[in-house]
C-alpha cells in the first residue's frame, strides 16, 4: 500500500524567506511519480512541480524545487522568495508508474507573514 | 489557463433533489477522469474513477448507486449525486491528465455542495 506522510500541519514564513515542506512516502513500487498541488482558499488544485522516481537530478520550476531523497524516501518542497500569494494548502500526491490513481497526504497549510 | 473545467463552482439543493456536476478537459482528450471528495480542512479522497465508455470504477466505501458517474465522450464526466441528503454535502472536484508520460493530473476548481 502506498502512503503520503506530511508531518506539519502548519507552517510560518516570513515574505521574501524560502520555506521547506515537507513529505515522504512509502511505496514498494519500483517506479513512480511525486507531485505537489497548491490549494488556495478557493479550492482549486493547482499543480506546482513533479518528480519522477527515476530521474536524476530534483525538480525545479520557477520559485519552487523539489528536495528529492530517494533512499530516504522523501520529497521536500522548497519555495524560494515566499510571496504573500503563496499562502494556501499544499499536498505531496504520488502516484505508481503503471496506474493512474493518486494517493494524497494530508497536506500543509503555510502562512506567509508579511 | 485552466486545462479541466468544472462546472457549477457552486450549488444549493434541497435534500432529495438530484445534482449533476460537470468536469470537461479542455483542448485535450481525457480517456479517464477522477471524481474526488473532500471535507473541510482534510485531504483530497478518490470517489471513483470514470473511464469514457465504459462504468466507472467506485472506491471501496463508495455508494455507486448514489453518486452515479457517465463517461459519454473523451472531454466530458459527470457525477450526479442522487436523492441528496445534507451529509452529501462537499467540496468535489475532477481531475484528467493531459500528458501521457509524466501523468500530471489537472484539477477542475471544484464544486462545492450544499443540501439543505
Amino acid at each position: 500500500a502506498q502512503k503520503i506522510t506530511q508531518t506539519q500541519p502548519g507552517m510560518f514564513v516570513q515574505e521574501k524567506e524560502a520555506v521547506t515542506l515537507d513529505c515522504t512516502y512509502d511505496t514498494s513500487d519500483p517506479s513512480y511519480g511525486l507531485f505537489w498541488y497548491k490549494q488556495p482558499s478557493s479550492g482549486e488544485m493547482i499543480f506546482l512541480i513533479y518528480q519522477g522516481s527515476y530521474d536524476q537530478q530534483n525538480a525545479t520550476e520557477g520559485r519552487y524545487s523539489l528536495n528529492f531523497q530517494k533512499a530516504r524516501k522523501s520529497a521536500n518542497l522548497v519555495i524560494s522568495a515566499s510571496q504573500l500569494g503563496d499562502s494556501a494548502m499544499y499536498f505531496c500526491a504520488m502516484r505508481p508508474s503503471y496506474g493512474q490513481n493518486f494517493v494524497f497526504g494530508p497536506g500543509t497549510r503555510l502562512s506567509v507573514l508579511p | 489557463g485552466a486545462v479541466v473545467s468544472q462546472h457549477p463552482s457552486w450549488v444549493i439543493c434541497k435534500s432529495g433533489t438530484s445534482v449533476k456536476i460537470e468536469c470537461r478537459s479542455l483542448d485535450f482528450q481525457a480517456t479517464t477522469m477522477f471524481w474526488y471528495r473532500q471535507f473541510p480542512k482534510q485531504s483530497l479522497m478518490l470517489m471513483a474513477t470514470s473511464n469514457e465508455g465504459s462504468k466507472a470504477t467506485y472506491e471501496q466505501g463508495v455508494e455507486k448507486d448514489k453518486f452515479l458517474i457517465n463517461h459519454a465522450s473523451l472531454t466530458l464526466s459527470t457525477l450526479t449525486v442522487t436523492s441528496a441528503h445534507p451529509e452529501d454535502s462537499s467540496f468535489y472536484i475532477c481531475s484528467a491528465s493531459r500528458e501521457v508520460a509524466k501523468n500530471i493530473q489537472y484539477f477542475g476548481a471544484g464544486t462545492r455542495l450544499s443540501v439543505l
